[in-house]
């Protein structure tokens, strides 16, 4: 099993919808996240981290829910600029000091 | 956005030459890493850097080899370059600290294609 496992998508949603992606992983002793958006040909950046008990910036909001080991990214509103690739990320079973990307879940925002 | 810069951006080179890649940082971050991305495999660890001259292997580090002297640059070489080296590199600084990871911040990438 993938350390972090994600939808690959495409996720096609109208311009104004709500959507969420989530991000399953194994390591129960994870502490923490981040999503990250890549735009095609692009390099990833961050959009968020995720932290115990999850945090929001604007339309986005990132939950975290140990029990069933999975995090999730919640758009609201979404705008066609939002469309991209979202990456989640969380740490590497080798330490801290690496991470594991998911191979991420595409979103397409239609007019 | 983070200080890094890699070079060089595009490269086309042929089978069993080598090749060299830089990543130039101005953060003074401790932690360095080399990724690679490729259609349906994601971003893949190759190796990454812990501090000058300290430096370890990732889950796809066959056929590459990096130097870090200076904590600003971390080369990756790619000592004979073959066709399933095509793939898009990404240099990436981070600073961790007290044992939790810390989000990584990527510079633009370098495409190759190997011929």
């Amino acid at each position: 099993r993938k350390e972090v496992e994600q939808d690959p998508g495409p996720f096609n949603v109208p311009e104004g919808a709500t959507v969420a992606f989530n991000c399953t992983y194994s390591n129960s002793a994870s502490q923490s996240f981040f999503w990250y958006r890549q735009d095609c040909r692009k390099e990833p950046k961050l959009l968020m981290s995720v932290y115990s008990s999850g945090n929001e910036d604007g339309r986005f909001t990132a939950q975290l829910n140990r029990a069933s080991q999975y995090i999730s990214l919640l758009i609201r509103d979404s705008k066609l600029s939002d469309s991209a690739t979202y990456l989640c990320v969380g740490p590497h079973s080798g330490g801290y000091q690496k991470v594991t990307f998911g191979t991420g879940t595409k979103l397409q925002v239609i007019p | 956005d983070a200080g890094i810069t890699q070079s060089p951006r595009h490269k086309v080179t042929e089978t069993g030459t080598p090749v060299t890649l830089r990543c130039h940082q101005t953060e003074n971050h401790r932690y360095m890493y080399w990724y690679r991305q490729d259609p349906g495999h994601g971003l893949r660890l190759i190796h990454y850097s812990y501090g000058v001259k300290d430096t370890d292997k990732g889950e796809v580090s066959d056929g590459y080899s990096v130097s870090r002297s200076k904590t600003e640059d971390f080369l990756l070489t790619l000592e004979s370059a073959t066709s399933s080296q095509t793939s898009v590199y990404f240099c990436a600084i981070s600073d961790q600290d007290r044992g939790q990871s810390s989000p990584l911040h990527f510079g633009n990438g370098t495409r190759l294609t190997v011929t």
